[in-house]
């Protein structure tokens, strides 16, 4: 089955700066990317997510590349704010077949005022 | 637009004890899925199922049961509950064509 990891486990950013989190998947067959966030003690809440046929896809302040040859994929936040602090999960499944979506171990982010 | 409805929120169980995690959605979605997460790791699939009367076992299924006998409904069986049972539950659902899952709002289980 799928394998995703997700690098790093925990990330401070100053306020404004740019935040980066990546994933690699082991499934070359994998074709959908979704990302989530969670803030504390509430649900996971889709953010972005990107197909494989698209290298990359923004939405104001946050963005999703994707190289499929070397099978990662990275959310970059800018201009963060305080309220983007949360736990960030990265996911990858095979589309419209209902296969589960295999999450990363998540980043927790921490945006300091 | 209710979306994905989990009940309870919380609960404490004995060891030994059973209980049913109730979880429910109207997006008419084909796919639903039950999730485990424990403090700090990420998410851990117990069961899904892709359609009334299929259900199929995840990662981390020993433990628990599932039916899935209408589109709407895929409740969570536990049977003799153990402290490693201890974590948050989270039921989700996906649609053929649509957007990715979408989560309730999860159940803390807590067995003592």
């Amino acid at each position: 089955g799928e394998n995703v990891e997700q690098h790093p486990s925990t990330l401070s950013v100053q306020e404004g700066d740019s935040a980066v989190i990546k994933c690699t998947y082991s499934d070359s067959a994998s074709n959908y990317f979704p990302w989530y966030k969670q803030e504390l003690g509430k649900r996971p809440q889709l953010i972005i997510d990107i197909r494989s046929n698209v290298g990359e896809k923004k939405d104001q302040r946050i963005a999703v590349t994707l190289n499929k040859t070397a099978k990662h994929f990275s959310l970059h936040i800018t201009e963060t704010q305080p309220e983007d602090s949360a736990v960030y999960f990265c996911a990858a499944t095979l589309r419209n077949t209902g296969n589960q979506f295999y999450f990363g171990t998540g980043t927790s982010l921490t945006v300091i005022p | 637009n209710a979306g994905v409805t989990q009940t309870p929120k919380f609960r404490i169980l004995k060891i030994g004890q059973s209980m049913t995690l109730q979880c429910t959605q109207d997006m008419n979605h084909n796919y639903m899925y039950w999730y485990r997460q424990d403090p700090g790791m990420g998410l851990k699939l117990i069961y899904y199922s892709v359609g009334a009367g299929i259900t199929d076992k995840g990662e981390v299924p020993n433990g628990y049961n599932v039916s899935r006998s209408t589109t709407e409904d895929f409740p969570l069986r536990l049977e003799l509950a153990a402290p490693s049972q201890t974590s948050v539950y989270f039921c989700a659902s996906s649609g053929t064509g649509g957007p990715s899952a979408f989560f309730g709002q999860g159940t803390r289980l807590t067995v003592v």
